[in-house]
């Protein structure tokens, strides 16, 4: 069926670097954009990047930009987020979300995975 | 940035219909999209481009546009409806997305 399946979260210091990635299944992933969107615990949701079919365009969040990185590997069905710098305001669940095609919606979502920046 | 303002929260008693509304400037310019996510799960996509249901979802679950404000319905409301909701847009001047702040819905 169609998936999407986040790892890489976990626990780590300011000022620290972290990786996530999200493995797709159930659908030709070099056709869709893919997302990055995160939660902080007891918030709302907060959209972070956007990178494009081919990887040729990417988007950011102002509170991200400059320190996070979206790749994806169209070969292995992967998505990837590079977290560079982190605060523990980046502290939250992260989830990868699938770009409708053809449209701006997120019509597929990934489980989550956690990360926690703290000293 | 672009902000999309929600109530915190809408309650509404079984079989009785919830509205939830989404504003802003942007709101009559873009299609709206909304999400219900229940406590410890992911969203889902429950009404994408104003008013389309993706398959899965029941025809309880409508949306429309219309000025600055978008609104989901739900009727006939059952105890799982219970979730928080949240719409969503894309800010076409920088290719951001937006989520409004999400509204709690409690089922009396």
């Amino acid at each position: 069926q169609v998936q999407l399946v986040e790892s890489g979260g976990g626990v780590v210091q300011p000022g620290r670097s972290l990786r996530l990635s999200c493995a797709a299944s159930g659908f030709t992933f070099s056709q869709y954009g893919i997302n990055w969107v995160r939660q902080a615990p007891g918030k709302g949701l907060e959209w972070v990047a956007l990178i494009s079919h081919d990887g040729s365009n990417k988007y950011y969040a102002n509170s991200v930009k400059g320190r996070f990185t979206i790749s994806r590997d169209n070969s292995r069905n992967t998505l990837f987020v590079q977290m560079d710098s982190l605060r523990p305001e980046d502290t939250a669940v992260y989830y990868c979300a699938r770009n409708s095609l053809g449209g701006a919606a997120f019509d597929i979502w990934g489980q989550g995975t956690l990360v926690s920046v703290s000293s | 940035s672009y902000v999309l303002t929600q109530p915190p929260s809408v309650s509404v008693a079984p079989g009785k219909t919830a509205v939830f509304s989404c504003g802003g400037d942007i709101i009559s310019k873009t299609y709206v999209h909304w999400y219900q996510q229940k406590p410890g799960q992911a969203p889902i996509l429950v009404v994408y481009d104003d008013s389309r249901r993706p398959s899965g979802i029941p025809e309880r679950f409508s949306g429309s546009n219309s000025g600055n404000t978008a609104t989901l319905t739900i009727t006939s409301v059952e105890a799982g409806d219970e979730a928080d909701y949240y719409c969503q847009v894309w800010d076409f001047s920088s290719d951001h997305r937006i989520f409004g702040g999400g509204s709690k819905l409690t089922v009396l």
